[in-house]
């Protein structure tokens, strides 16, 4: 089966700009999990998806970052304007249900640089 | 509030060597623990999770409530064994999977 898939794997922008990145889980993975992980630092949960809802936001550091899932099928996490603090790397996961038996399938990630 | 601690950031051995690599949690609750792996240039991916008690590629890890650890032991280290680790927690009654990670050790296996 195809991996989750993240797109772009990096990019370079300038501070106050916007980034938009793109995640798509395996097929029928209805559950969809963004983290990161800056530098020197853990990986953080940032959101968790159920098909197309929200179902928790809590890790999301503030209101530059939206998430969508707009059909419940690849999702975008748009950073607008970007800060140097936003650099890092943008990992996506999914699982085929949200249980203990249904393991996280991750990405490569994104890298951001924020200069 | 819930945290991992991976007190090493670089662990170096030889090959053939027994290896631990040391992870310990802070959680009110009764926690669930994972151990995940990254090998160079793959993806993150999940080693083993202490409710399965299993072994994978030789690894263990016991969930020692009373130390809150939850170490990750191989009693000879390969080469293909180099990769980043971290372990990870979340609450039993999370309904999914929302894991809160350690800072993760690289663990480096030298022939």
């Amino acid at each position: 089966e195809a991996g989750v898939t993240q797109f772009p794997s990096h990019s370079v922008i300038e501070k106050g700009q916007t980034v938009t990145l793109r995640c798509d889980p395996i097929s029928g993975h209805d559950n969809l999990y963004w983290y990161r992980r800056v530098m020197g630092k853990e990986i953080k949960f940032l959101l968790h998806f159920v098909k197309e809802s929200k179902q928790d936001e809590s890790g999301m550091p503030n209101n530059r970052f939206l998430a969508e899932r707009t059909g419940g099928t690849y999702s975008t996490l748009k950073v607008q304007p970007a800060e140097l603090e936003d650099s890092g790397v943008y990992f996506c996961a999914s699982s085929q249900t949200a249980g203990p038996n249904s393991p996280l399938h991750f990405g490569n990630g994104t890298r951001l640089t924020v200069t | 509030a819930q945290r991992v601690t991976q007190p090493e950031k670089l662990l170096s051995v030889f090959k053939g060597a027994p290896v631990e690599l040391k992870c310990n949690y802070s959680y009110s609750g009764s926690p669930e623990l994972f151990w995940y792996v990254q090998y160079s240039r793959q993806r993150l991916q999940l080693l083993l999770r202490h409710i399965s008690r299993e072994s994978i590629k030789g690894f263990t890890a016991d969930l020692n409530k009373g130390e809150t650890s939850f170490h990750l032991k191989k009693p000879f280290a390969q080469e293909e064994d180099s990769a980043m680790y971290y372990c990870a927690l979340k609450g039993r009654n999370t309904g999914f999977q929302k894991l809160v990670f350690g800072t993760g050790t690289r663990l480096l296996v030298s022939p």
